[in-house]
Order: structure tokens, then C-alpha cells, then sequence
């Protein structure tokens, strides 16, 4: 059965870092591009980057390039979503998808997402 | 970033047919295949279409997608309670070189 199972709900302070991350089953990530996805608080779906385990290959989003680090360790097949120093605004629920093949395909699994609360 | 445009809500009776539309450009949905994810309230996003009209197995044939030009729309007939929910469309965009998400509809069943 393909899972993507997210690491847990994050509280932190302005400033602080933080990685959450996606570790798959199921299915080898190696093989299939993993998207992370930003659902701020009662608002729409954002696309924010996109990584190739196999390779490590990433695409970031222009909103989101310079203020997130998406990286992966295929050998635990999980992928990792990375700030240096949140923001207030970076408060928002963080999903990653698999893309069921290519970039232009439909994320056809998806994490149940970490909730991330930047607070001072 | 820009976003594909979505009416905000949508509703309709238990049996009726909606219809949700999705509107972008040659770049996007006008040179791109669209997608359609469900999200229950609290929930993460499901896989509801692909390919403009292709559904997943498991989606009832309740749920069916087109597309003309610039322009997808998702149809749901024979509405029931248990598809209340947030829809969304997908496409990915040749500019931004991305995933573009619409900005979602709320489906109410009255």
C-alpha cells in the first residue's frame, strides 16, 4: 500500500528553523518526483517545489525559491521541507503529494499533512 | 502567484448535477492536461480526476471532467451529502514551470 506518512505537528518562535518531513512506503521513492504543498489557514492549495529522490533534482516555486530548502535521503526514502528562519506567515498546514509519474502528472497520494504554527 | 480562476462556491440539492469550472491560459490549462483533488474539511486533498476527464479507480462515475481551450470544468451528478466538500483543479504552467492549483470552490449539498 503506497503511504506518505508526515512528521508531526511543529510549534516554533520567529526565527527559529525547522524541517518537517515524508517518509514513503509502498513504493520506491527513487523513482517518482515528491511535491510539498502550503495550505495557509482557511485559504487554497499552493504548489511550492518539487523533488527527485533518484537524483536529488529540485524545483522550487518563484513565491516560495531562497525561503525553503526541499531535499531527500532516498536510502530512508523520505523527502524533508526546510526553513532557516520562519516567519508568522509561514503558519500554515504542509503537504507533500507523489506525482504519479512526470511533472505534469496528478499528485495521486498525499500525506496527511504537518501543521506548522510560527508564534512568538 | 497566479492561480487558476474557480467560482468560490457552489451548491446544490441531494440528486441535482453541479457544475464547477475552472478557468487559465495556453500556458496552463489551454496547453496542459487538468486535474481535480477533493478536500473534506480537516482532511488532506484526494485524487478525484486526471487527464482532464480520466477518474481514478474508485471515484464513482458520478464525477466527470471536460475540457475546451482555456477551460476545465468538473460535473457531479446525483449529488449526495458526503460530497460536500473543497474542490480544486490543477494544471501544470510552461511560465512558472509549476503546479498551478485553482483557488477552490465550496461545494454545498443543501
Amino acid at each position: 500500500e503506497v503511504q506518505l506518512e508526515q512528521s508531526g505537528a511543529e510549534v516554533k518562535k520567529p526565527g527559529e528553523s525547522l524541517k518537517i518531513s515524508c517518509k514513503a512506503s509502498g513504493f520506491s521513492i527513487s523513482g517518482y518526483w515528491i511535491a510539498w504543498v502550503r495550505q495557509m489557514p482557511g485559504k487554497g492549495l499552493e504548489w511550492m517545489g518539487i523533488i527527485y529522490p533518484g537524483d536529488s533534482s529540485t524545483r522550487y516555486s518563484p513565491s516560495f525559491q531562497g525561503q525553503i530548502t526541499i531535499s531527500a535521503a532516498k536510502s530512508i526514502s523520505t523527502a524533508y521541507l526546510e526553513w532557516s528562519g520562519l516567519m508568522a506567515s509561514d503558519t500554515a498546514i504542509y503537504y507533500c503529494a507523489r506525482h504519479s509519474s512526470g511533472w505534469y502528472s496528478p499528485f495521486d497520494y498525499w500525506g496527511r499533512g504537518t501543521l506548522v504554527t510560527v508564534s512568538s | 502567484q497566479s492561480v487558476l480562476t474557480q467560482p468560490p462556491s457552489a451548491s446544490g440539492a441531494p440528486g441535482q448535477r453541479v457544475t464547477i469550472s475552472c478557468s487559465g491560459t495556453s500556458s496552463n490549462v489551454g496547453g496542459n492536461t487538468v486535474h481535480w483533488y477533493q478536500q473534506i474539511p480537516g482532511t488532506a486533498p484526494k485524487f478525484l480526476m486526471y487527464s482532464n476527464n480520466q477518474r481514478p479507480s474508485g471515484v464513482p462515475d458520478r464525477f466527470s471532467g471536460s475540457k475546451s481551450g482555456t477551460s476545465a470544468s468538473l460535473a457531479i451528478s446525483g449529488l449526495q451529502s458526503e460530497d460536500e466538500a473543497e474542490y480544486y483543479c490543477a494544471a501544470w504552467d510552461d511560465s512558472l514551470k509549476g503546479v498551478l492549483f485553482g483557488g477552490g470552490t465550496k461545494l454545498t449539498v443543501l
